[in-house]
């Protein structure tokens, strides 16, 4: 089946400095969706991307369409320590109504 | 009012028992979905409904059995349980287009974190 390689798996960083995540697939996809999620809760969107080379912004957080299709990253400038959690990717791809998830980066922020 | 609610939030069950997780939307959308969260696996996408009928039933067991009485709400019926059952199981809604096609991101609920002994 499709899958979708998400990394790195984790990541201690000091606060301050700049992360960046990203998510490959084997297929072309038509959306990617990237999400953040707490311990104890459901994952929170935090940017959807739908044109390939899309660049968004959603504060501290920017997220970009890869030009092939077959590829997103995230990154998070300044870092804070309530940036922690996980970090998941999500694509969907053409023809589907199906969205594939990503294993997740797990952020560590420290003080 | 939180866009997507799941109740209850917590469940222990025993193998035998039969319960039903619930799903509430207040979002406007025509599509809901039942994932399963294991730890360090990816999100499992298990069921989906758009427009109030099932579109994908994806390899799950039928001890797991959805009902989606409309399009604001969606149940998961359990029954006969294995302790590998035991997960984070989330609520997701998204529109659809008017064939059906999802075109928007998915709105998670908290979960249900079920533990089955």
């Amino acid at each position: 089946g499709q899958q979708l390689n998400q990394s790195p798996q984790s990541m201690f960083i000091q606060e301050g400095e700049d992360v960046s995540m990203n998510c490959t697939s084997s297929s072309i996809f038509n959306t990617w969706l990237w999400y953040k999620q707490d311990p104890g809760e459901g994952p929170v969107l935090l940017i959807a991307l739908y044109k390939a080379g899309e660049l968004t912004s959603n504060g501290r957080l920017t997220a970009q369409f890869g030009i092939t299709r077959k590829d997103s990253f995230l990154n998070i400038s300044a870092s804070i320590p309530s940036d922690v959690g996980i970090y998941f990717c999500a694509g969907r791809p053409s023809g589907t109504y199906k969205y594939i998830f990503g294993t997740g980066t797990r952020l560590k922020v420290l003080a | 009012e939180t866009g997507v609610t799941q109740t209850p939030r917590h469940l222990v069950m025993g193998m035998t028992n039969k319960k039903s997780l619930k799903c509430e939307q207040h979002l406007g959308h025509n599509a809901m979905y039942w994932y399963k969260q294991s730890a360090k696996k990816p999100l499992e996408l298990m069921f989906v409904y758009s427009l109030e009928e099932r579109v994908e039933n994806n390899s799950v067991p039928s001890r797991f059995s959805p009902e989606c009485p409309n399009s604001s709400h969606l149940f998961l019926h359990l029954h006969t349980l294995q302790p590998e059952d035991s997960a984070l199981y989330l609520c997701a809604s998204s529109q659809a287009g008017e064939q059906g096609a999802v075109n928007s991101p998915l709105h998670f609920g908290n979960g249900t974190r079920l533990t089955v002994t």
